[in-house]
Order: C-alpha cells, then structure tokens, then sequence
C-alpha cells in the first residue's frame, strides 16, 4: 500500500457527460500527479499541482481540468467524454516539486460507452 | 523532453531463471524510478535510483547516470514476477516519462 487513495476504483458512463476522479496523497507529500494509461499511448503524465498551485502541464486536454484543494487532496475533471478517454488514471504523490520518489495510487479505471 | 527506451519489450522466462531489462534516457536525469505493473494493473515501486546500486531481495537496480541507463536485475523468478515493467524519469523542472514497458512472463 502506498499510502495514496484514489476513488472510485472504477467508472463506467456514456460519452458526452462529466466524471470527477478524486485522489488523497501520502502524509507529509505536497504534489500531486495526475496520468492517464490507455493501450495506444502508454503512461502518459497530464498535470502536477504543489500545495495547491498548478506546477507543470503535460498532454492534458482542454476538456480536463484538476485542482488541488487546501487539505492537499485532489480531484481531476473529465467532461464530454469520448470513447477514446476509456483509460486507467493515476494519481501519485511526492514531497517536492521535481526529482523526488513518487509514490501511486491504485487508479481508477474510466470507461466511456 | 527527454525520451526513454525498454529492452526488451517482451520476455519470456521459465521460473527460477535470472533476468535483466535495461532503461535508456535521451538525457540526463535526476530522478530515475523502476515500477512494476501488476496484472491487476496496480503500478508499485520497486526502486528509486537516479545512481549506483540498490538491492532488495531478488530485485536489484544499477543506474549508470553518466552513460544514461539503467538496468533492473530480477534472480530466481517466480510466477509472481509476471506483469509490465516500467522505468521512469525526470530531470529539474521537466515532467516525468514513462517508458513503453517490458513485459515478462514467468512461466511455471
């Protein structure tokens, strides 16, 4: 157990509609990382929030949104979804910003119908 | 951004055999992780090693950061082995990336 918690563990919906995945970080860690695996693109990193503040970017599309609240947790939007948004999302955690250990959640695994 | 290769994407091996899988980067890192993809799809961290050697029962990890790879050892395997594994890294203020895997079958 790695000590980040991800809800739900899985989610089935339709295309079109908007789906929250939530994510609680380690004790002690201030970032947060979101990714998302799919079959064709492998892990890919989305976006990095750091005690509350968005901190890097990566291949995140403009219908997705994150945020990171004042208890550190975080929650990653995904709305007018498409079939091709059928993925596993992680989130993991870390102390700092960059160059240190991040630790996974079990991931929730999104399908779009 | 910097760019990762696994070898070998694929590997078959039969329970009690030893194995080695290599990570290559395009550039220097700072930040340098080894993790294993379970069937279940739960990614777990075997090692965090931007440089040397780690060793952790029948795992162990070497990192040569000048040269810019790394390799993970896996000894006596066993069927629990089986899944995808990954390395990973980033260096300062770049995002983390994620090889394309290698994918091991430990056969009874």
């Amino acid at each position: 157990d790695s000590g980040v918690t991800q809800t739900p563990k899985h989610l089935i919906t339709a295309t079109g509609q908007r789906v929250t995945l939530r994510c609680s970080p380690r004790s002690g860690d201030l970032s947060v990382y979101w990714y998302q695996q799919s079959l064709d693109q492998g892990l890919q990193f989305l976006i990095q929030y750091y005690n509350g503040e968005e901190r890097a970017k990566g291949n995140i599309l403009e219908r997705f949104s994150a945020q990171q609240f004042p208890d550190l947790h975080s929650e990653l939007n995904l709305s007018s979804l498409e079939l091709g948004d059928s993925a596993l999302y992680f989130c993991a955690s870390s102390v700092g910003t960059s160059g240190n250990e991040q630790f996974f959640g079990p991931g929730t695994r999104l399908t779009v119908l | 951004g910097i760019q990762v290769e696994q070898s070998p994407p694929d590997l078959i091996l039969q329970e009690g055999a030893n194995s080695t899988l290599r990570c290559n980067f395009s550039d220097s890192v700072n930040n340098l992780q080894w993790f294993h993809q379970n069937p279940w799809g739960q990614l777990i961290n075997l090692f965090y090693i931007p440089s040397g050697t780690k060793q952790n029962g029948r795992l162990s990890a070497t990192t040569v950061a000048t040269e810019r790879y790394s390799l993970l050892y896996i000894s006596s395997s066993q069927t629990t082995d089986s899944g995808v594994y990954f390395c990973a890294g980033n260096n300062y203020g770049q995002n983390f990336v994620f090889g394309p895997g290698t994918r091991l079958s430990v056969l009874p």
